[in-house]
């Protein structure tokens, strides 16, 4: 089946650094991919939609400046924690649609655990 | 804007018995899908099952299977046959169909345990 590579798997950053996580779809074209947030013992909580080639489509109350995503090809998509501080450690995980039709083709990547010292 | 609501925080089962896990859900779209994921301790979402708003028969996965009653907007997963490594965090989604396909709006979630 369709894979979603996601990397890395694990990040630990001090307060004021910046983090790149990659979101990659290996074996198919994921014109769009969607990031995700999830805080200890919580759900999933969509932050934004990533389209190949235009901005990414943020979802109220996400910032856009210190979530930057980045799109430029149809099998990579960038999600960048920037100026990171201590709240913004979480669960980010990605996931790539395969194809513009409905049904079930949703693929998710394994996740990356982020922890701002 | 689309809700699940999964009202059992936390269940148990016995190894080898069947347990229910209650999603249910309110959207305005005429067309939506449903999936259950598994989501054990190291975080990663493993498919599990999907059914279409259009689906006239309810979906099976192996030991999974769907009980989709729409008029009641309910969408349980039915797990056959418990393993102890089916415990782990279970989310009920919903997405709506056309150019917003695939932003899911999850539940809160059910911890299932099997005991042996």
């Amino acid at each position: 089946g369709a894979v979603v590579s996601q990397h890395p798997s694990r990040v630990i950053c001090k307060s004021g650094t910046s983090v790149k996580i990659e979101c990659r779809s290996l074996d198919f074209q994921a014109t769009t991919m969607f990031w995700y947030r999830q805080f200890p013992k919580q759900s999933l909580m969509l932050m934004a939609t990533s389209n190949e080639g235009s901005k990414a489509t943020y979802e109220q109350g996400v910032e856009k400046d210190k979530f930057l995503i980045n799109h430029a090809s149809l099998t990579l998509s960038t999600l960048t924690v920037t100026s990171a501080h201590p709240e913004d450690s979480s669960f980010y995980i990605c996931s790539a649609r395969e194809g513009d039709r409905g049904g079930e083709k949703l693929f998710f990547g394994s996740g990356t655990q982020l922890s701002v010292l | 804007a689309q809700k699940i609501t999964q009202t059992q925080p936390g269940m148990f089962v016995q190894e080898k018995e069947a347990v229910t896990l209650d999603c249910t859900y309110d959207t305005s779209d005429p067309s939506y899908g449903l999936f259950w994921y598994k989501q054990p301790s190291s975080g990663e979402m493993i498919f599990l099952i999907y059914q279409g708003s259009y689906d006239q028969q309810n979906a099976t996965e192996g030991r999974y299977s769907l009980n989709f009653q729409k008029a009641r907007k309910s969408a349980n997963l039915v797990i056959s046959a418990s393993q102890l490594g089916d415990s782990a965090m279970y989310f009920c989604a919903i997405t709506s169909g056309g150019t917003s396909y695939g932003k899911l709006t999850f539940g809160q979630g059910t911890i299932l345990t099997v005991h042996p």
